[in-house]
């Protein structure tokens, strides 16, 4: 079974500075997908940045970033210039392909303050 | 366009008790999956449905069942309450194979 580990249950960064959330996941499969997920206090969870495991580029979304190493099947996420309303639990989330659209299987989340 | 919804936002239920939790997905969506968050730890896949079909199915008792309907809005209902059935449950809707997109939660107390 697909398995994803977020060993940082804390983090905080200030303003403006730049922050890095670690994840490992453990799959026998080639292809899949991974995401960061925000969940901020109003409880929805919040598409950040996907990742297609044959892309060998990174992805980016503005201020987003990841850093996908297949080998070491770790999938870090940077946020540059952190904001206030960063703030809130990220969770990794793995997909295998062949899964249907919405089986992910997430990690335990990290909680991220952002101090003023 | 109107995101997920679900409802109750808020519930609280005796132990014993049953419960059915609602979920319209975005329109256009014909796939809805349902998470089980317990607090302090990442969802847990419940179920997935797609064309009213079953497609998925976490690790999750036979006290669990759900159901989708023509409109493909779909409905979770939890028998026998537990204790440990308080959480907050997560509904999400895509396309097939597409972005999922969450809604809001129910939030469960069992007392």
């Amino acid at each position: 079974a697909q398995t994803v580990t977020q060993s940082q249950p804390e983090m905080s960064v200030q303003e403006a500075e730049t922050v890095t959330l670690s994840c490992t996941y453990d799959t026998s499969e080639s292809d899949y997908y991974l995401f960061w997920y925000k969940q901020p206090p109003s409880r929805q969870m919040i598409l950040v940045i996907r990742q297609e495991a044959y892309k060998q580029q990174n992805a980016t979304e503005n201020r987003f970033s990841v850093n996908f190493q297949k080998a070491a099947k770790s999938f870090s996420l940077k946020i540059s210039d952190s904001q206030l309303g960063d703030a809130a639990m990220y969770f990794c989330a793995y997909r295998n392909v062949d899964w249907g659209a919405q089986k992910l299987v997430f990690g335990q989340g990290t909680r991220l303050t952002i101090n003023p | 366009d109107a995101g997920v919804t679900q409802s109750p936002t808020h519930l609280i239920k005796t132990r014993g008790q049953q419960v059915t939790l609602r979920c319209s997905p975005i329109s256009g969506h014909k796939s809805v999956s349902w998470y089980q968050q317990v607090l302090g730890q990442g969802p847990q896949f419940i179920f997935q449905y797609y064309e009213k079909e079953e497609r998925g199915r976490g690790n999750f008792p036979d006290r669990f069942s759900a159901r989708q309907f023509p409109n493909y809005s779909s409905e979770l209902n939890v028998n026998a309450l537990l204790l440990g059935d308080s959480a907050l449950y997560l509904c999400a809707s895509s396309l097939y194979r597409g972005e999922a997109f969450f809604g809001q939660g129910t939030r469960l107390t069992v007392v």
